[in-house]
């Protein structure tokens, strides 16, 4: 089966601007799921999803970062302004249903000058 | 919030060896999780571990959920070049979201 699939791989950005990064998870997975990965640590979820509603953001710095997965397939994750700690990579997993293993994507790195 | 703590930040070994790292935590936990970290891409989910107590292998590698439910740890066994890498323990919080957390990863590295 395909994997999840995530673009763009790589970004750089100047600080201030807005950046989205896109997931398209796994076929028939309702759970989706982003973390941050800052360089040297272990992925930190930002935002869960179950089908096309938010299970869990409380990590989600919500004065700047939003995500949605309206039609509960891909999903977008959004950052606006983008500030220099943002620079990290994006990760999305998805699972079949919430408490099930979790399979990531790639990632997106992002880079804020 | 809860954490991880995982050992050791990183380790040298010899080729052939066997590895041992191990998380621990204040929290309790109803699943572990171990997965292998590759530069440049996600996470790989390498053992999963859903009961106190368990013990499980794959391959090479064995992980066991510790008996209080706050602590796992994962062994390699002869070691080979491509178990280089970074490992991350993550455990699943029984409430709620059902949420993982992730340790801090372990760093391999494999002298031929």
């Amino acid at each position: 089966e395909a994997g999840v699939a995530q673009s763009p791989r790589y970004k750089i950005i100047e600080k201030r601007q807005s950046v989205a990064f896109w997931c398209n998870p796994i076929s028939g997975h309702a759970t989706l799921y982003w973390y941050q990965q800052i360089l040297g640590q272990g992925p930190k979820l930002l935002i869960q999803f179950q089908n096309n509603g938010v299970v869990d953001d409380s990590q989600l710095p919500k004065d700047r970062f939003s995500a949605e997965r309206l039609k509960g397939v891909d999903s977008t994750l959004k950052i606006q302004p983008a500030k220099l700690e943002d620079s990290a990579v994006y990760l999305c997993a998805s699972s079949l249903r919430r408490g099930q293993p979790q399979h990531f994507g790639d990632g997106t790195r992002l880079s804020i000058l | 919030g809860q954490q991880l703590n995982q050992s050791p930040q990183s380790m040298f070994i010899q080729e052939g060896e066997d590895v041992s790292m191990n998380c621990t935590s204040s929290s309790i936990f109803n699943t572990w999780l171990w997965y292998k970290q590759d530069p440049g891409e996600g996470p790989v989910l390498l053992i999963a571990l859903y009961k106190a107590g368990e013990l499980t292998s794959n391959g090479r590698l064995t992980a066991q959920f510790g008996i209080t439910r706050k602590d796992s740890f994962l062994n390699i066994s002869a070691s080979i070049p491509s178990d280089v890498g970074i490992y991350f323990c993550a455990g699943r919080i029984i409430q709620g979201a059902q949420k993982l957390v992730f340790g801090q990863g372990t760093r391999l590295t494999i002298n031929p």
